[in-house]
Parts: structure tokens; C-alpha cells; sequence
């Protein structure tokens, strides 16, 4: 089945940069999220790539998809205090407009 | 400005009573989704919904049910609510498009 995995927790000094990662299992998977929960709200849609990109980059967010080994990974450049937050890989199939989310990593940013 | 919100925002009830919680999309999206989030497993699907009149199980539709009777609401109940039913839930929805608009969260307790 469709299974979606992240680590836990990351922790970063302020300045520099967070790299979270996701693998994922589906090879069918079309389009891939991250997501970002702050404290007592809901999730809010940071990126997303389309499964032929490779790259995508969007001011201090940098995506990378590497579709042979299904890793994802989201880096943060010049990471600040206010990016303290959870940040969920997410996936979907062109099938259905469902989404099948990672446990979500724990960002931590150190002043 | 267009919204999805959701009430009540926090919810304690007892073990065997009926809970509905509320989510209200002014959007006018086909798609609504119900999600529930619990510590070591993300966002978990619970229903879904494409369009009026329309509901799906989701990965842990078990212990509840939704009702589709206009484009706007989307309510979950619980028929009669345990306490592994405790979690914090969350509604979104989307229109034709893969992004996903999430509601602020309800933190539901079964006692």
C-alpha cells in the first residue's frame, strides 16, 4: 500500500540551512507536497513538484525529487525562528485528489 | 475573503455519545475532506467527499460518518464516540486541483 516516511525531528542554528526528508512507496505518485503546520492551526501548502521535475525552487525553498529511489526533500535556506514548525511530505495519484501524508518532521530553529 | 472554518474548536465528551463536529467551506469546492492527526502518524484520512450527495471511506472511516447535502458543509459525526476517537480533526477541501485548503482544527476528547 501507499506509505509515506519522514523523520522525527530536526533541529537547526538560525542562519543556517534545514534539509527534512520523505520517502514514499507509490511509484504512481504524480504530485508530491510539503506542508507546513504551525502551532495550534491547520496546514498550509508550502510546494509542490510534479513527479518529471526534478527541481523546483521557490525563494528560500528548494525541492528535490528523486523519482528512482522516491526521496523527497525540502531545504530551508538562511532558516529562521518563524520556520519552527512541522513540515509534512505529502502524495497523490492522478486517480484521486486524495492526499496520503507523512507522520510530519518537527523543525526546531535555534536563535 | 473566501474560507474554510470549523467548529466547535475544542469538543470534550463522554465515551457512547453522539458528536458532530462542523466545517463549513465558502469556496464553493467540489472537494471536502475530513483528517484526523494523532502524534507518530500525521494526518490520517477519515472521509471524503467530491461533490454533493457524494461520500467515500477514507483509511479510518470506522466509528463515523458524513453527509454531503450541500456544496459548502461537510459535518463528521461520531454515532457513538470512544475513547480512541480522541485526536484532533481536521477538515479541507479543494477544487479540482490537488492543493487542499485546511480548517483550523478541532481537539476532540472522549472521556
Amino acid at each position: 500500500g501507499e506509505d509515506v516516511e519522514q523523520s522525527l525531528f530536526l533541529s537547526v542554528r538560525e542562519g543556517d540551512s534545514s534539509v527534512i526528508n520523505c520517502t514514499y512507496t507509490d511509484s504512481s505518485s504524480t504530485y508530491l507536497y510539503w506542508y507546513k503546520q504551525e502551532p495550534g492551526a491547520g496546514l498550509q501548502l508550502l510546494t509542490y513538484i510534479f513527479s518529471n521535475m526534478d527541481m523546483k525552487q521557490d525563494q528560500r525553498l528548494t525541492v528535490l525529487l528523486n523519482k528512482k529511489d522516491k526521496h523527497l526533500s525540502l531545504r530551508i535556506a538562511d532558516t529562521q525562528t518563524g520556520d519552527s514548525a512541522i513540515y509534512f511530505c505529502a502524495e497523490s495519484t492522478d486517480s484521486s485528489y486524495k492526499l496520503i501524508f507523512g507522520s510530519g518532521t518537527r523543525l526546531l530553529v535555534r536563535p | 475573503d473566501a474560507e474554510i472554518t470549523q467548529s466547535p474548536r475544542h469538543k470534550i465528551t463522554e465515551t457512547g455519545r453522539q458528536v458532530t463536529l462542523a466545517c463549513h467551506q465558502t469556496w464553493n469546492h467540489n472537494n471536502m475532506f475530513w483528517y484526523r492527526q494523532d502524534l507518530g502518524h500525521g494526518l490520517r484520512l477519515i472521509h471524503y467527499s467530491y461533490g454533493v450527495h457524494d461520500t467515500n471511506k477514507g483509511e479510518v472511516s470506522d466509528g463515523y460518518s458524513v453527509s454531503r447535502s450541500n456544496t459548502e458543509d461537510l459535518p463528521l459525526t461520531l454515532e457513538s464516540a470512544a475513547s480512541s476517537q480522541t485526536s484532533v480533526y481536521f477538515c479541507a477541501s479543494s477544487h479540482d486541483t490537488y492543493e487542499q485548503y485546511f480548517g483550523p482544527g478541532t481537539r476532540l476528547t472522549v472521556t
